[in-house]
C-alpha cells in the first residue's frame, strides 16, 4: 500500500563508484521529482519529470542522471560518486506539473565513504 | 526571487502548550502556493497544507491552525495542545506559478515537545 517508494533505504558506497536509487509511485500522478536533503536538513529540489518528460533540470552536476521509463517510475543514477553526494535523497510524486501537493518518498540515506 | 524564511531553528515547549512556527516568504508572482511539511523522526516528510494566494482564509485541522497573511508575507502554522508526537521538522515551502511545480523549502523549525 506503500504510495512513493524508493529502494534502497540505505545506499553505502566508496567515492568514485557509481550508483542508482529508485523510485516508485503507485498514486496514479504523472509527475515526479528527485530532492536532496543535506546534513543540515536544507531540501533542494534536483530534477522534476511530467509524463516522462524533463521539466525542471535545477543545477545539478551532470554525475546525477534521472531516467523515467513510464509515470510511475523516477531512477536516479549517479556517477563517479564524490563525498559531497552524501545526503537523503527524496522521490515525490504529484497530480500533475501545476502546482500541486506533492507526496515523498521515505527517503534514500547515501553515505560515500 | 523564490526565498523562504523559517527563523527559528529549534523550539522546545512543553506537552500541552500551544506553539506557533513563522514562515515568512518572498516572492514577486501574484500567484503562488505555500505548504506546511512535517518531517518526523523516521524522516519521512508528510504532507499538511497548501494554500494558494487568493484564500488568505484561516485553515484549521484539529489541533493544526495555519494564519495566511498576505500583507505580512507570512504564513504561520500554530498546534494547539501540542503533544509528544508533534515532535519533528516543520517545513514551511513556496512555489510559484510560473516555475511550476518547483518546491523551495525553508531551512526547517525543529520541535522539541516533552512530557
Amino acid at each position: 500500500d506503500t504510495a512513493v517508494s524508493q529502494t534502497p533505504k540505505y545506499l553505502v558506497t566508496q567515492m568514485g563508484n557509481d550508483k542508482s536509487i529508485k523510485c516508485e509511485q503507485n498514486l496514479g500522478h504523472d509527475t515526479m521529482y528527485w530532492y536532496k536533503q543535506d546534513s543540515k536538513k536544507f531540501l533542494k529540489i534536483m530534477f522534476s519529470y511530467n509524463n516522462k518528460e524533463l521539466i525542471i533540470n535545477e543545477t545539478v552536476p551532470n554525475r546525477f542522471s534521472p531516467k523515467s521509463p513510464d509515470k510511475a517510475h523516477l531512477n536516479l543514477h549517479i556517477n563517479s560518486l564524490e563525498l559531497g553526494d552524501s545526503a537523503v535523497y527524496f522521490c515525490a510524486s504529484s497530480q500533475g506539473f501545476r502546482v500541486y501537493e506533492q507526496y515523498f518518498g521515505p527517503g534514500t540515506r547515501l553515505t560515500v565513504t | 526571487a523564490q526565498k523562504v524564511t523559517q527563523a527559528q531553528t529549534e523550539i522546545s515547549v512543553v506537552e500541552k502548550e500551544d506553539v506557533t512556527l513563522d514562515c515568512v516568504y518572498e516572492t514577486r508572482d501574484t500567484t503562488y502556493y505555500l505548504f506546511w511539511y512535517k518531517q518526523p523522526p523516521s524522516g519521512e516528510l508528510v504532507f499538511l497544507i497548501r494554500r494558494n494566494s487568493f484564500d488568505e482564509q484561516n485553515e484549521i485541522s484539529g489541533r493544526y491552525s495555519w494564519n495566511f497573511q498576505k500583507s505580512t508575507s507570512s504564513f504561520n502554522f500554530t498546534i494547539t495542545a501540542s503533544q509528544v508526537v508533534d515532535s519533528a521538522v516543520y517545513f514551511c515551502a513556496l512555489s510559484e506559478a510560473e516555475y511550476g511545480n518547483k518546491l523551495v523549502f525553508g531551512a526547517g523549525t525543529i520541535l522539541r515537545v516533552k512530557s
